[in-house]
């Protein structure tokens, strides 16, 4: 079975504060992503990966950067956290977009960052 | 750019009955990937069923079902028997068929299963 696991299920921060958001998968998968999931809003792309030191920009990437320094693990940066970017963040990975059966992208269990 | 809409928030469903949940969507392209993802409380979220656009039967699994309507550009799911564990977010999700994974999620419907 894939996981995707991530550092924190729960996270409290204050404005200002940089914060790291830590994702791994054991899966060699070649692509992982970072969303924003918020209520009546769905999850929005902030960052995907498509390879080691490969970095996209999705939708929402304001305000984020990310690292992706070896394969399996994908971070999300918060450089200066602010309370607007209080959520929930999911990292998600699937295999080589060349592959036809990369349809499927597996999630993480989902962070809940509160900064106050 | 690709929009993923699902026009109902909430929806509830008896233990056993059916239930059909919307979504439209909107592209100029002619290949892609429809999805329906499933993210149980304080769960992670998995895949439920996907649709290739070029096939025109629709996808199957056990109890969940879709209806594509290419032209309409529209991606129904039925679950069928209903169970409490089908209590859940469900999110359509777009994808292209080359390029990059990029998938678009819609806005996601929450499913109550009444015992």
């Amino acid at each position: 079975d894939v996981k995707v696991t991530q550092s924190s299920r729960y996270l409290v921060k204050r404005t200002g504060e940089k914060v790291f958001l830590e994702c791994v998968q054991d899966m060699d998968h070649e692509n992982m992503f970072w969303y924003r999931q918020d209520p009546g809003l769905g999850l929005r792309l902030i960052y995907f990966s498509y390879d080691v030191k490969m970095k996209e920009k999705g939708d929402i990437p304001e305000g984020y950067s990310v690292s992706r320094e070896k394969k399996e693990r994908f971070s999300l940066i918060l450089e200066s956290a602010s309370t607007n970017q209080t959520s929930m963040y999911l990292c998600a990975s699937s295999s080589h977009f060349r592959d036809r059966r990369s349809y499927e992208q597996y999630f993480g269990p989902g962070t809940r960052l509160t900064v106050t | 750019a690709q929009t993923v809409t699902q026009s109902q928030p909430e929806m509830s469903v008896q233990e056993a009955e059916t239930v059909t949940l919307s979504c439209t969507y909107d592209t100029s392209e002619s290949d892609y990937y429809l999805f329906w993802y499933k993210q149980p409380p304080s769960r992670q979220m998995i895949l439920v069923i996907r649709q290739e656009a070029y096939k025109q039967q629709n996808a199957t699994e056990n109890r969940f079902s879709v209806n594509f309507q290419k032209a309409a550009k529209s991606f129904s799911l039925k679950i069928s028997d209903s169970q409490l564990g089908d209590a859940a977010m469900y999110f359509c999700a777009y994808r292209s068929d080359g390029g990059y994974q990029k998938v678009t999620f819609g806005t996601g419907t929450k499913l109550q299963v009444i015992p």
